[in-house]
């Protein structure tokens, strides 16, 4: 079955960088795009990322454009977020998900189980 | 940025009632709305996708409806595992953004 894997929260300090990894399985990874969506405490989802499945296209939230970067690595199956310049308002749970198809217009069909980033001091 | 705005942002409700949560785009998206359901401490699951469409494996009490800029998830004869928060998504164009979500609460 499709799996998404995400690796461990972390506290980071302002400023400070942080790369989430998320491993695919049950699937063929190269054929999807990915995205990730985070959820500040208590507030709703925030899209923020997707990359297309051939890697060529990716896309960004205007908060996080300029400072996160997505990337895959289609021989590891595995997502990545690396996050720099991070703030106080980054934190949150970060998800990794799979667009239901090979166009960046699906929907989410399978979510990682979340991995919660807090930017503090 | 195209704008999703949803309502209630709470709902009170019994189990075995019908209830629908509407979204409303602020500018038209054709059909490329989806329906997540979220319980505490839990990721998103996916419930509708292109506005209507029930994704496997999920209940056929759920329906969604609309196309243009309004859209509506409606839950017949509610069940007690239906309690959970609710978020229209937009998938036309980026950034893909979210409605505010609807709790629904006994």
């Amino acid at each position: 079955q499709v799996l998404l894997v995400q690796s461990g929260g972390h506290l980071v300090k302002p400023g400070g960088s942080l790369r989430l990894s998320c491993e695919a399985s049950g699937f063929i990874f190269s054929d999807y795009y990915m995205t990730w969506v985070r959820q500040a405490p208590g507030k709703g989802l925030e899209w923020i990322s997707y990359i297309s499945s051939s890697d060529t296209y990716t896309n960004y939230a205007d908060s996080v454009r300029g400072r996160f970067t997505i990337s895959r690595d289609s021989a590891k199956n595995t997502l990545y977020l690396q996050m720099n310049s991070l703030r106080v308002e980054d934190t949150a749970v970060y998800y990794c998900a799979r667009t239901q198809s090979a166009l960046a217009t699906g929907s989410l069909d399978s979510w990682g189980q979340g991995s919660l980033v807090t930017v503090s001091s | 940025d195209i704008q999703m705005t949803q309502s209630p942002s709470t709902l009170s409700a019994s189990v075995g009632d019908r209830i629908t949560i509407t979204c409303r785009a602020s500018q038209t998206i054709r059909n490329f709305v989806n329906w997540y359901q979220q319980k505490p401490g839990k990721a998103p699951t996916l419930l509708i996708y292109a506005a209507s469409t029930l994704q496997s494996g999920v209940p056929s009490r759920f329906s969604g409806s609309g196309s243009g800029t309004d859209f509506a998830l409606t839950i017949r004869s509610l069940q007690p595992e239906d309690f959970a928060t609710y978020f229209c998504q937009q998938s036309y164009s980026s950034p893909q953004g979210f409605g505010g979500g609807t709790r629904v609460e006994i």
